[in-house]
């Protein structure tokens, strides 16, 4: 199974910031990667799909980059309704998997 | 309205067995791949497994093959996830998710259901 390595696991940040987030794939995946985010007790939401493309819905201050094996979510200027965890997933291949998760914390 | 309404959790002893159920309303249920995934509380999310709009591609996470099955049945727009000799690591939150792309297996999950709980507990 492709293993996907998600930096950092934590993150502490202020409204207003730019942050990064990465993901790593144990083998090239295309670009086949997307990101989730997810609320407390609340199911998960796409974000990005084929690892640039904004689903409907979501503020343009989230964009995703990267093909082969690394990726990245980047929220341009945080907002208070990011502080939540952030995952990407592959479906290049079944067995599809998600990363470890980033939790976004204020600062 | 785009909904997806998970069934069939509850408390099961190790080694039994359970089927989950997942209700689609709102689209073409038989245009798109259909999902699995799981959450322990407090940890992160695991695909679990994927069936694609036809059934003719399924998919299953290691840790759950050869004991779960997935399966779909489109004229009652349902999808369901039969669990056998179930562990204590079975523990947790399933979620329904309808995939993203019509007639494709790409593209991740769109839509998410509320979740049912699974406990595996003797």
């Amino acid at each position: 199974a492709i293993q996907m390595t998600q930096s950092p696991s934590s993150l502490s940040a202020s409204v207003g910031d730019r942050v990064t987030i990465t993901c790593r794939a144990s083998q090239g995946i295309r670009n086949d990667l997307g990101w989730y985010q997810q609320k407390p007790g609340k199911a998960p939401k796409l974000l990005i799909y084929a690892a640039s493309n904004l689903q409907s819905g979501v503020p343009s201050r989230f964009s995703g980059s990267g093909s082969g094996t690394d990726f990245t979510l980047t929220i341009s200027s945080l907002q208070p309704e990011d502080f939540a965890t952030y995952y990407c997933l592959q479906d290049s291949n079944y067995p599809y998997t998600f990363g470890q998760g980033t939790k976004l914390e204020i600062k | 309205e785009v909904q997806l309404v998970e069934s069939g959790g509850g408390l099961v002893q190790p080694g039994m067995s359970l089927r989950l159920a997942c209700a689609a309303s709102g689209f073409i249920f038989d245009e798109y791949a259909m999902h699995w995934v799981r959450q322990v509380p407090g940890k992160g999310l695991e695909w679990v497994s994927g069936i694609s709009w036809n059934s003719a591609s399924i998919g299953y996470a290691d840790s759950v093959k050869g004991r779960f099955t997935i399966s779909r049945d489109n004229a009652k727009n349902s999808l369901y996830l039969q669990m056998n000799s179930l562990r204590a690591e079975d523990t947790a939150l399933y979620y329904c998710a309808k995939g993203t792309a019509i007639f494709q297996l790409l593209h991740g999950m769109d839509v998410w259901g509320q979740g049912t709980t699974v406990t595996v507990s003797s």
